[in-house]
């Protein structure tokens, strides 16, 4: 069991190009969700799914796209990356029955 | 959704107990309280979570107030690996499957 999988751990942007940060659990989960954390603050969220081809906005979903095609992965996109969408971004997931949220390790990203 | 306020930091000496308190005041009778932990450069990690009464799990125990009103986290033993921040969470089990990371309370280890 690898977890919960992001990709990639960093990248570095320049203002206005996309990007898709990619989740992927091995665990069968139903939920997944999307965070970010700047510098010295606690975690946002951003979308979650609860369940494949099913999205939501979650408390900062402005300039980011979500998909969860397939239930193990959530792909989170920027279309026109900012600086101030630098950040660490974080997934997790959770078994439905579960109140467990798995993260994953994160992805630095800066926006030049 | 419910919200949570937490210290910003809190320091302990190792090997002493260390109890980290949250209060969630507007809490509903459906709001599981939850309780994660952020080592430095690595996600949050579960660690205990209840609804009314008291639990103990191998990490730590959580003490619910009466009223629900207020919930401490117990470390028995403060390690210099629990230097983290800890979070406080309340979650509907009502269905908005929303977990809402309030700013923590970063706890400080001293050997």
């Amino acid at each position: 069991n690898a977890g919960v999988t992001q990709t990639p751990k960093f990248r570095v942007l320049k203002t206005g190009q996309s990007m898709t940060l990619l989740c992927a659990q091995d665990m069968n989960h139903e939920y997944m969700y999307w965070y970010r954390q700047d510098p010295g603050m606690g975690l946002r969220l951003i979308h979650y799914s609860v369940g494949e081809g099913t999205t939501a906005k979650g408390e900062v979903p402005d300039g980011y796209n979500v998909s969860r095609l397939k239930k193990q992965n959530f792909l989170l996109g920027l279309e026109s990356a900012a600086p101030s969408q630098t950040s660490v971004y974080f997934c997790a997931s959770r078994k439905g029955e579960s109140t467990e949220l798995f993260f994953g390790s994160g992805t630095q990203l800066s926006v030049l | 959704d419910a919200k949570t306020t937490q210290p910003n930091s809190m320091e302990s000496n190792e090997e002493e107990p260390v109890h980290l308190p949250c209060n969630h005041s507007t809490i509903s009778g459906t709001d599981y309280i939850h309780w994660y932990r952020q080592l430095p450069s690595q996600g949050p990690e579960y660690v205990i979570h209840g609804l009314t009464s008291n639990v103990n799990n191998r990490m730590a125990s959580l003490a619910i107030a009466e009223d629900r009103k207020s919930s401490t986290l117990i470390l028995h033993r403060a390690t210099l690996r629990d230097a983290a921040v800890y979070y406080c969470i309340l979650r509907d089990t009502s269905g908005t499957y929303k977990y809402i990371f309030g700013t923590g309370t970063r706890l400080k280890v001293l050997a």
